[in-house]
């Protein structure tokens, strides 16, 4: 049973850039959170994915936008890339996104921008 | 003032002491709690939710106290491989959503 992957492990971009980040939920699974999360700091919400429409969004600039396909699956896409944009790209899945509902999340992305 | 707030650390420990680590919420319509374990540079993992009467799994209890928006982490008989940062996690009221909201972390290192 394959848990959540993510693609690429690694990426470097410079400023300026646009960056696509993708997800593969764990088997069975409907619903795609995504997460970024800076050195030192705890991961934070970027938005959430179900049934291929954006359930809610935390406090990220439009440069941040997403997408879910019928498969579940999952981008992150990020615009006119930012220093600040370094971080660890978490994705987690669940099955339905209600409040005890468990999240797993996969390995991550490492984004570096120059 | 953050959402989860927890005290960074980092905790230096011998093998086999107990450890605690406090955590505090500021929404109190908050509805699930849990700690999550995070190994340098990998994905946090669930290591339990966190239940109002209280849990235990092993040489780990956790604490829930709704009245004080409060949430403990107790480790006893600490190993080397227990060495990771703790994640303090709430979801978010409103909404479908699971959306969880975490603290920053507690740096745990056991020491031989």
């Amino acid at each position: 049973d394959a848990g959540v992957t993510q693609s690429p492990t690694h990426l470097i971009k410079t400023r300026g850039q646009q960056v696509t980040l993708r997800c593969s939920p764990k088997s069975g699974h409907d619903t795609v959170s995504w997460y970024q999360q800076a050195l030192g700091q705890g991961p934070q919400f970027i938005f959430q994915y179900y049934e291929e429409e954006e359930r809610q969004r935390g406090n990220f600039p439009d440069r941040f936008s997403g997408h879910q396909f019928p498969n579940y699956s999952s981008e992150l896409n990020v615009n006119a890339l930012l220093l600040g944009d370094s971080a660890l790209y978490l994705c987690a899945s669940s099955l339905g996104g209600q409040p005890t509902d468990t999240q797993y999340f996969g390995p991550g992305t490492r984004l570096t921008v120059l | 003032r953050k959402e989860v707030e927890q005290d960074p650390g980092p905790f230096n420990v011998p093998e086999g002491a107990t450890v605690a680590f406090n955590c505090t919420y500021s929404n109190s319509a908050s509805q699930s709690f849990f700690w999550y374990r995070q190994d340098c540079r990998k994905e946090p993992k669930l290591l339990m939710s966190v239940y109002s009467s209280g849990n235990e799994d092993g040489r780990f209890t956790a604490q829930l106290n709704r009245a004080s928006q409060y949430i403990s982490l107790l480790i006893r008989d600490s190993k080397l491989s227990d060495s990771a940062t703790y994640l303090c996690v709430v979801t978010a009221y409103g909404g479908a959503t699971n959306k969880l909201i975490f603290g920053t972390g507690t740096l745990l290192a056991v020491q031989p």
